[in-house]
């Protein structure tokens, strides 16, 4: 069955510092892949999408993924993290048959000072 | 602006007692679903629509009900509501009939049953 893992539940980082989100995917043909983020109080907003091509997709807000089929991976980073980046991070990947997407269970980024 | 709309933000309400949660959409979008959140889970699909008078079951369908009469409008019932529904209810809408359309989310229904 298709499926999401977000291994890190929670990241705290200090401002300024880079920042890497894991995401690991099981799906059996080319996937959908997602990444969205969702700050307190609020819907989702997507950060960035991977269809096919290139493999290094840059996103909003300075951030990127790369899609790693060898390890079926979609890792999201950001070279710099600020305070308004804590949030929680959501990694998804499409079915192609019902346009639905599976969410990984988020990792929340907490920003130090 | 485009944007997907729910209502209420916020809602208690007691065991048995039906409601209804709203959603809207000003994207003439095809696609529209309901997610929940619920922590530890991320979100998990409760019901789909792929255009007027079409809906599916998603992941976790029991206690819900969907309907889907006008294309901007995907309404999300609760004959009954149970404790087991509390949760943070969230709307989607995109255009189905393209690859490279991404999800859009509601700003969330946070509901409570008690």
């Amino acid at each position: 069955a298709q499926s999401v893992t977000q291994p890190d539940i929670h990241i705290t980082v200090s401002e300024g510092a880079s920042l890497e989100l894991r995401c690991n995917y099981s799906y059996g043909a080319t996937p959908y892949l997602f990444w969205y983020v969702q700050s307190p109080g609020q819907g989702l907003q997507l950060l960035l999408k991977y269809f096919s091509g290139d493999t290094l997709v840059q996103g909003i807000k300075g951030f990127e993924a790369e899609f790693k089929r060898s390890q079926s991976s979609f890792n999201l980073r950001k070279p710099s993290v600020h305070w308004s980046d804590a949030a929680e991070y959501f990694c998804a990947v499409r079915m192609d048959s019902s346009y639905k997407l599976i969410f990984g269970s988020g990792t929340r980024l907490l920003v130090r000072p | 602006e485009a944007q997907v709309t729910q209502n209420p933000r916020y809602l208690i309400t007691v065991t048995g007692k039906k409601l209804t949660v709203t959603c809207s959409q000003n994207m003439n979008h095809e696609y529209m679903s309901w997610y929940r959140q619920d922590p530890g889970l991320g979100l998990r699909q409760i019901y789909y629509s792929m255009n007027v008078e079409v809906t599916d079951k998603g992941d976790v369908p029991e206690g819900y009900k969907v309907s889907r009469k006008e294309k901007r409008n995907f309404p999300l019932i609760l004959e009954s509501p149970s404790p087991n529904q509390t949760s943070l209810y969230f709307c989607a809408s995109s255009f189905g009939d393209r690859d490279y359309s991404p999800l859009h989310f509601g700003n969330g229904t946070r509901l409570t049953v008690t």
